[in-house]
């Protein structure tokens, strides 16, 4: 049974950073490309970035291009989504998602963090 | 604007059937598999199908997935109460080298 489990949130100041942290199970991690989503409140669900199963490919939004770095650490089953440079619309419930086939979105999602950015 | 098109609200009445439809591009939809999420409000989506039609373990039988060419479609029968939630799907997208989703649907069961 995939699980992830989020962590790292909180309430942070614009311009500042936060990291956060999904630490998977019940699957290779290493075999599988990773998603980070995001949700504002009230709003639907937002794409982030991905890292390939490898690590050697990464692809963002165009909204978080330039100040967030995804990256994983397969020794550690853990994913993690680096955010610089923090603006008041990041703010939102972050999700990290397993990938099915080709990118496509898997069987298993987090329950979530919440990012906060607020002056 | 979302790149996949889903309709704002479906609604229906208990033990009957809806279906939600999303549509997309060859980029994505049709060259790549659809998930489907149902999402409660204040909880976290929950996965319905990925890979066009397969079911998470837990997922009953009573909800399924189809796709054809640049749509995809989630159909839930014997609906209940406990169904009322909004649904999303999501897909990869290859000339934008990105994740997309639709907009969402309300679901009403009146």
């Amino acid at each position: 049974q995939v699980q992830l489990v989020e962590s790292g949130g909180g309430v942070v100041q614009p311009g500042r950073s936060l990291r956060l942290s999904c630490v998977a199970s019940g699957f290779t991690f290493s075999n599988f490309a990773m998603h980070w989503v995001r949700q504002a409140p009230g709003k639907g669900l937002e794409w982030v970035a991905i890292i390939s199963y490898d690590g050697s490919s990464q692809y963002y939004a165009d909204s978080v291009e330039g100040r967030f770095t995804i990256s994983r650490d397969d020794s550690k089953n853990t994913l993690s989504l680096q955010m610089n440079s923090l603006r008041t619309d990041d703010t939102a419930v972050y999700y990290c998602a397993r990938e099915s086939r080709g990118y496509t979105f898997g069987p298993g999602w987090g329950q979530g963090t919440m990012v906060t950015v607020s002056s | 604007q979302s790149v996949l098109t889903q309709p704002p609200s479906v609604s229906a009445a208990p033990g009957q059937k809806v279906t939600i439809s999303c549509s997309g591009s060859t980029s994505n939809i049709e060259n790549n598999y659809v998930s489907w999420y149902q999402q409660i409000p204040g909880t976290a989506p929950k996965v319905l199908i990925y890979e066009d039609n397969r079911r998470p373990s837990g997922i009953p039988d009573r909800i399924s997935g189809s796709k054809s060419g640049t749509s995809a479609t989630l159909g839930i029968t014997g609906l209940q109460t406990g169904d009322e939630a909004d649904y999303y799907c999501g897909t990869w997208d290859n000339s934008l080298r990105a994740g997309v989703f639709g907009g969402g649907t309300k679901l009403t069961v009146l």
